[in-house]
């Protein structure tokens, strides 16, 4: 079955700066990437995906790449916001059946 | 709004005791999910049903049993809880095909002591 990676698993910015949050995953299978923020407390959330036709999405300060030979995908984060801490889960669909999703990166943006 | 809420939303339970929790959906989806929520170990499948006559099984379905008693009812029981069940338990749901991803239930945490 699939098996998802993701790094690192905790990432430290100053307001402002950039912030990449990288995935790999082993079934070439797989045709769906979202990604999930989860804020402290709170249920996750979705905030963007790609497909496995398409390279790379954009919505405004977040975007997502695929590289679909290597089998990796990676979330962007441009002039980070202390709202954008959370922690951030990337998945991979299995089969269409289900997701597996990665071990989860905690960000924290500092003032 | 359409919604899915998890009940009950924080539980201690002790070692032995069966418990149950619920999944109601209100968004219309056919496909529901329960999974675990650990530090360091993202969210793991338990259990899946894309219908109220279709269960699987998940990774980590050992000690766990679900029953879907309706299209937008499903529950998952802990038949004898032990203390390594201790998690954050979500419901999720999804349209078929996964086309738009998961909508998240608000979370059960679960103490088994």
């Amino acid at each position: 079955g699939e098996n998802v990676e993701q790094h690192p698993s905790t990432l430290s910015v100053q307001e402002g700066d950039s912030a990449v949050i990288k995935c790999t995953y082993s079934d070439s299978a797989s045709n769906y990437f979202p990604w999930y923020k989860q804020e402290l407390g709170k249920r996750p959330q979705l905030i963007i995906d790609i497909r496995s036709n398409v390279g790379e999405k954009k919505d405004q300060r977040i975007a997502v790449t695929l590289n679909k030979t290597a089998k990796h995908f990676s979330l962007h984060i441009t002039e980070t916001q202390p709202e954008d801490s959370a922690v951030y889960f990337c998945a991979a669909d299995n089969y269409g059946q289900n997701f597996v999703f990665g071990p989860g990166t905690r960000l924290s943006v500092l003032p | 709004d359409a919604d899915v809420t998890q009940t009950p939303r924080n539980r201690i339970t002790k070692t032995g005791k069966r418990i149950m929790l619920e999944c109601s959906q209100t968004k219309g989806h056919d496909r529901m999910y329960w999974y675990r929520q650990d530090p360091g170990l993202g969210l793991r499948l338990i259990y899946y049903s894309f219908d109220v006559k279709d269960i699987n099984k998940g990774e980590i379905s050992d000690g766990y049993s679900v029953s879907r008693q309706a299209q937008a009812k499903f529950s998952l029981s802990l038949e004898s809880a032990i203390p390594n069940q201790t998690a954050l338990y979500f419901c999720a749901t999804s349209e078929s095909g996964l086309t738009y991803g998961y909508t998240f239930g608000s979370g059960t945490r679960l103490t088994v002591v």
